[in-house]
């Protein structure tokens, strides 16, 4: 069974910084593309980022209102993807999930950042 | 960014029904290897999105016949027949072909 476990959400003040981790199990995770995507309170969708795998040089892909603060890395040795947010703003507070490979076909259950003095 | 145009924002269907969302992109979804990167996902209320269609029409596994995907170049459709109520929430479709990715605004299925 696959399942992605999302942590590392919590309440932040603008311009700081939070990583989320996404651990993963029941896929080979080495061969797979990972993907960060997050919901605003108004529930629109937004793709963050994307890291491909190693036979494609962890080339990685980011959405341009976060691109220069954001940072997503893997570790196959855990099965892990990290999402290194800094500079944080109030537009990034949604529910940021993981999800896998090529179509986003598994998704985690999803951890709130909420950013706010 | 190619914009993606879903419609309609809300769908009220009855039970046993048939429903039909439109998704049209602002730019054609052919990929250059020859491959539309169109998908379309259910979002329950308090769960996660969920896969139901990738690339156009193909359904992932575990996801009923009752669901059917179609369309080409920038124009796409979703139709659920035989509506059943674990099929009421939000769905979005998903472009992958160019970056960045980009989603839908969403439909709500709901009851009449």
């Amino acid at each position: 069974e696959v399942q992605l476990v999302e942590t590392g959400g919590g309440l932040v003040q603008p311009g700081k910084s939070l990583k989320l981790t996404c651990a993963t199990s029941g896929f080979t995770f080495s061969n797979a593309w990972m993907h960060w995507v997050r919901q605003s309170p108004e529930k629109q969708l937004e793709w963050v980022a994307q890291i491909k795998a190693k036979s494609n040089n962890y080339a990685t892909y980011y959405a341009e209102s976060v691109k220069g603060r954001f940072t997503i890395s893997r570790d196959d040795s855990k099965s892990s993807v990290y999402l290194q947010m800094n500079s944080l703003k109030e537009e990034d507070t949604a529910i940021y999930y993981c999800t896998t490979r090529v179509y986003l076909d598994y998704w985690g259950q999803g951890v709130m950042v909420t950013v706010s003095s | 960014d190619v914009v993606m145009t879903q419609t309609p924002v809300s769908l009220p269907v009855s039970l046993g029904g048939q429903a039909s969302i439109s998704c049209r992109s602002s730019q054609s979804l052919v990929h250059s290897n020859g491959n539309t990167y169109l998908h379309w996902y259910l979002q329950k209320p308090g769960q996660s999105p969920q896969l139901l269609i990738y690339r156009v029409s193909n359904r992932f596994s575990g996801v009923p016949d009752r669901f059917s995907g179609s369309g080409s170049g920038t124009d796409f459709t979703l139709k659920i027949s035989r509506v059943e109520p674990e099929d009421l929430g939000d769905y979005y479709c998903l472009q992958s072909t160019h970056f960045p990715y980009t989603f839908g605004a969403g439909t709500k299925l709901e009851l009449k």
